[in-house]
């Protein structure tokens, strides 16, 4: 299946600075990915959907001043967190897809620690 | 938008047993439906999926039916094993153009008792 490597799987992060994560398709071109925000037992909220070369979709309530992706190419998409808080503390993942109605598949995630 | 409800949150079960976990969703357009089994901490893994042309599917032990007038979806998992201790969560695809967006249920805890 293809592969699907989100980079850093880890980090601790001070407040109010700002974190990126990256989101990678290793052997497919993705253009859309997708990011998702789990909180400790409970589920995969959809945060917003980055299609390559335009601008991000954000669910609603999702600040997009604050969670900011970019989509350059057909095999990274980038979110950062900007002006992190102890709340935005949570597991990151992303996932990818090459066309419509495909199996989507996930990053390993990234878990953010805000202190 | 796609609303995806997921029931039970916790099943326990005894090794050996059937488990059986129930999803519905609102948007009657969405056409994928998947199933994933997550352990604590890593990403989740496919376990099986169905398309809304398609009424049931069956790999091994597991089992995906879809009712699409109802907009109900369950996974069966026969012959319970503790490795299939895991959290487990369905989700929707919305029919927006976007293959690959994906709308979760709860997700339900599932213990096999030995």
């Amino acid at each position: 299946g293809a592969v699907v490597s989100q980079h850093p799987s880890r980090v601790i992060c001070k407040s109010g600075t700002s974190v990126k994560i990256e989101c990678r398709s290793l052997d497919f071109q993705a253009t859309t990915m997708f990011w998702y925000r789990q909180f400790p037992k409970q589920s995969l909220m959809l945060m917003a959907t980055s299609n390559e070369g335009s601008k991000a979709t954000y669910e609603q309530g999702v600040e997009k001043d604050k969670f900011l992706i970019n989509h350059a190419s057909l095999t990274l998409s980038t979110l950062t967190v900007t002006s992190a808080h102890p709340e935005d503390s949570s597991f990151y993942i992303c996932s990818a897809s090459g066309h419509r109605n495909t199996e989507a598949f996930f990053g390993q995630g990234t878990r953010l620690t805000v202190v | 938008g796609e609303n995806v409800e997921q029931h039970p949150s916790t099943l326990s079960v005894q090794e050996g047993d059937s488990a059986v976990i129930k999803c519905t969703y609102s948007d009657s357009a969405s056409n994928y439906f998947p199933w994933y089994k997550q352990e604590l901490g890593k990403r989740p893994q496919l376990i099986i999926d169905i398309r809304s042309n398609v009424g049931e599917k069956k790999d091994q032990r597991i089992a995906v039916t879809l009712n699409k007038t109802a907009k109900h979806f369950s996974l069966h998992i026969t012959e319970t094993q503790p490795e299939d201790s895991a959290v487990y969560f369905c989700a929707a695809s919305p029919p927006d153009n976007q293959g690959g967006k994906l709308i979760f249920g709860q997700g339900t805890e599932l213990s096999v008792k030995p």
